[in-house]
């Protein structure tokens, strides 16, 4: 069975920095591509980026771009965000989602995992 | 950038046809994925690729290939159905989500 478990999220005043984690079990991590995905309160998803299998690939949404990095350790099976210059507008319940194949760029997010919640406010 | 059109809400009696459309440029041309979303849950996969139904996803639920708009289709609606449905593609090396359709069952 398909794992997926985030953690990292906390409250944390505009500005500052997170770094989220996913750890993963039930498939073997480096065969599929991983993406953060997140949904604000009383919104809808919003993809935030992605990485393929190897790490050779990686996207990021426009709105986080150059203030959010996406990174996984295979020999950990673990996914991670690292996040700076958060803004009220980045709070919102983060996702991990494990691809449906190898690519960052395409396919489906067939599992997901629960979740951690972020709450930027000063 | 590209957008995804989703009717706010659709409203069903048990046991009718629910029908949850997905618009978006020459949307035909790409590949649609669909998730339910239920509230305090994480949201699960329910369509693929247009029609591919994962395992464990009931047949009432289908979609539509290459169609403009795209559509989801649960038939024989259960009040178990009720819940937030997005659908999503990728386009320019961006997944992209539609804003989300609340399915109620009356």
């Amino acid at each position: 069975e398909v794992q997926l478990a985030e953690s990292g999220g906390d409250l944390v005043r505009p500005g500052r920095s997170l770094r989220l984690s996913c750890v993963a079990s039930g498939f073997i991590f480096d065969d599929y591509g991983m993406h953060w995905v997140r949904q604000a309160p009383g919104k809808g998803l919003e993809w935030v980026a992605g990485i393929n299998w190897n790490s050779g690939k990686i996207a990021y949404a426009d709105s986080v771009k150059g203030r959010f990095t996406i990174s996984r350790d295979n020999t950990k099976n673990s996914l991670y965000l690292q996040m700076n210059s958060l803004r009220p507008e980045d709070m919102a319940l983060y996702y991990c989602a494990k691809a449906g194949g190898r690519g960052h760029n395409y396919g489906d997010f067939d599992n997901w995992g629960q979740g951690t919640l972020v709450t930027v406010s000063s | 950038s590209y957008v995804l059109t989703q009717p706010p809400s659709v409203s069903v009696a048990p046991g009718k046809t629910a029908t949850i459309t997905c618009g978006g440029d020459h949307i035909g041309r790409k590949s649609v994925h669909w998730y339910q979303k239920k509230s305090g849950q994480a949201p699960v996969i329910i369509m693929s690729y247009d029609i591919e139904r994962p395992s464990g996803i009931p047949e009432r639920f289908s979609g539509s290939l290459s169609g403009n708009p795209a559509t989801l289709t649960i038939s024989r609606v259960e009040a178990g159905d009720e819940a937030d449905y997005f659908c999503q593609v990728w386009d320019s090396d961006s997944a992209i989500f539609g804003g989300g359709t609340k399915l109620t069952v009356l």
